[in-house]
């Protein structure tokens, strides 16, 4: 199976919060991430999480990591359409980083 | 964030021809270069590191005389296609690792169609 896993898509109304959850399998990772890609686009580091960390807020972005269960979520306070693209968590192993297939988020007005 | 180009962004070539493509860290040094593919609705493929001066590493399965990469500088890294096919279209991105252990950013990516 896949190393880490998404689900494929999200839609939320602009204003809401949105959730975007991610499991991963290597429990040595160190690094844990969020990519953001746009339409046609490379990928933009949004945040990332230091494994011993179990919080991380930044501005309207707070990443969440339960390492027992080898989750990490991404949440977006008071979503915006701008805010519409596909979410790629990521874990390190050693120096390269293993990709999930990423989460569409669709922010509807 | 530290900045990431490509080019070309995009690329039209016939089969049998080989491609170049360019991937620089604009304003740091990056130690460490990664090339990676993307299919359509599918992850980023992991297809070799490279440190500068030596040569790449490459993931299982992804052919190393078909995609010569090089690391001649602390700035820039090549990907070439050589030999291309139809079947060799896609997205390729480069990413780059400066001083820091944990922060990668990437380039916009390649767009590569093979006719």
């Amino acid at each position: 199976g896949e190393d880490v896993e998404q689900s494929l898509f999200l839609s939320v109304r602009e204003g809401d919060s949105s959730v975007i959850n991610c499991t991963y399998t290597d429990s040595s990772s160190t690094y844990l991430y969020w990519y953001k890609q746009e339409p046609g686009a490379g990928l933009q580091l949004l945040t990332y999480i230091f494994s011993n960390m179990d919080m991380k807020q930044d501005q309207r972005l707070t990443v969440l990591l339960n390492k027992k269960d080898k989750h990490l979520s991404l949440r977006i306070a008071d979503t915006q359409t701008g805010d519409s693209a596909i979410y790629f968590c990521a874990e390190n192993q050693g120096t390269a980083l293993i990709f999930g297939k990423g989460t569409t988020l669709s922010v509807s007005s | 964030g530290a900045v990431v180009s490509q080019h070309p962004s995009r690329v039209i070539c016939k089969s049998g021809t080989s491609v170049k493509i360019e991937c620089r860290s604009l304003d740091f040094q990056a130690t460490t270069m990664f090339w990676y593919r993307q299919f359509p609705k599918k992850s980023l493929m992991l297809m070799a590191t490279s440190n500068e001066g030596s040569k790449a590493t490459y993931e299982q399965g992804v052919e190393k005389d078909k995609f010569l990469i090089n690391h001649a500088s602390l700035t820039l890294s090549t990907l070439t296609v050589t030999s291309a096919h139809p079947e060799d279209s896609s997205f390729y991105i480069c990413s780059a690792r400066g001083g820091t252990n944990y922060e990668q950013y990437f380039g916009p990516g390649t767009r590569l169609t093979v006719t």
